[in-house]
């Protein structure tokens, strides 16, 4: 069965910088390609960019371009979301979501189970 | 950028209800949008894709409906399994965005 895998829990300082992994499993790594998407606490979801596994091309939310960077190990199968000077407005459960495609439709079908990521001083 | 607006933010309901939850658009995206739902400390779980189509193994009581700019989520009998917070999304351009949610509460 599909699964989707991510990495534990971090604890950053402003300004630094965290890399969460993203581990597929049950189908080929590079077949669909993995999103990323943020919730705040108490606050709804934001999608931030995605990747294609197969070759690493990768696109991201206005708001994130210059602080996210997204890539991908086809050696592992695992994709990671790397985010730069952290800001405590970053304090967020971060998942990767699988991208379909289905009969024209578009959408995340399986999902991570989130990582939580608390930026304080 | 589009903007995706739900209405109610929330509401109250009891088991059997039927429950009707509305999303709007800023310009038309056709049938690109998608519902989720989410229970407290989960991913979200997809139900609903190209605006009206059923993704696998979630129940008959949830449908799906609308096109252009207006859409909306109809849970028919509510069961108690189903009190969660409701998620639309648009598949239509990037980047991909999601209404503010709706929470369905007892």
């Amino acid at each position: 069965q599909v699964q989707l895998v991510q990495s534990g829990a971090e604890v950053k300082e402003p300004g630094a910088s965290v890399k969460v992994s993203c581990k597929p499993s049950g189908y080929t790594f590079t077949d669909y390609w993995l999103h990323w998407v943020r919730q705040a606490p108490g606050q709804g979801l934001e999608w931030m960019g995605w990747i294609d596994p197969n070759s690493g091309a990768t696109s991201s939310a206005q708001k994130f371009q210059g602080r996210v960077t997204m890539t991908r190990d086809t050696s592992i199968g695992t994709t990671y979301l790397e985010l730069t000077a952290l800001r405590s407005d970053d304090t967020a459960v971060y998942y990767c979501a699988r991208g379909v495609v289905i009969t024209d439709s578009r959408l995340f079908d399986y999902w991570g189970q989130g990582t939580l990521v608390t930026v304080s001083s | 950028d589009i903007q995706m607006t739900q209405s109610p933010s929330s509401l109250s309901a009891s088991v059997g209800d039927r429950v009707t939850i509305t999303c709007r658009a800023s310009q038309s995206i056709t049938n690109n949008l998608n519902w989720y739902q989410q229970k407290p400390g989960k991913a979200p779980k997809l139900l609903i894709y190209g605006a009206s189509m059923l993704h696998g193994g979630v129940p008959f009581r949830f449908s799906g409906s609308g096109s252009g700019t207006a859409f909306t989520l109809t849970i028919t009998s509510l069961q108690p399994e189903d009190f969660a917070t409701y998620y639309c999304q648009q598949s239509y351009s990037f980047p991909r965005t999601f209404g503010q949610g709706t929470k369905v509460e007892i």
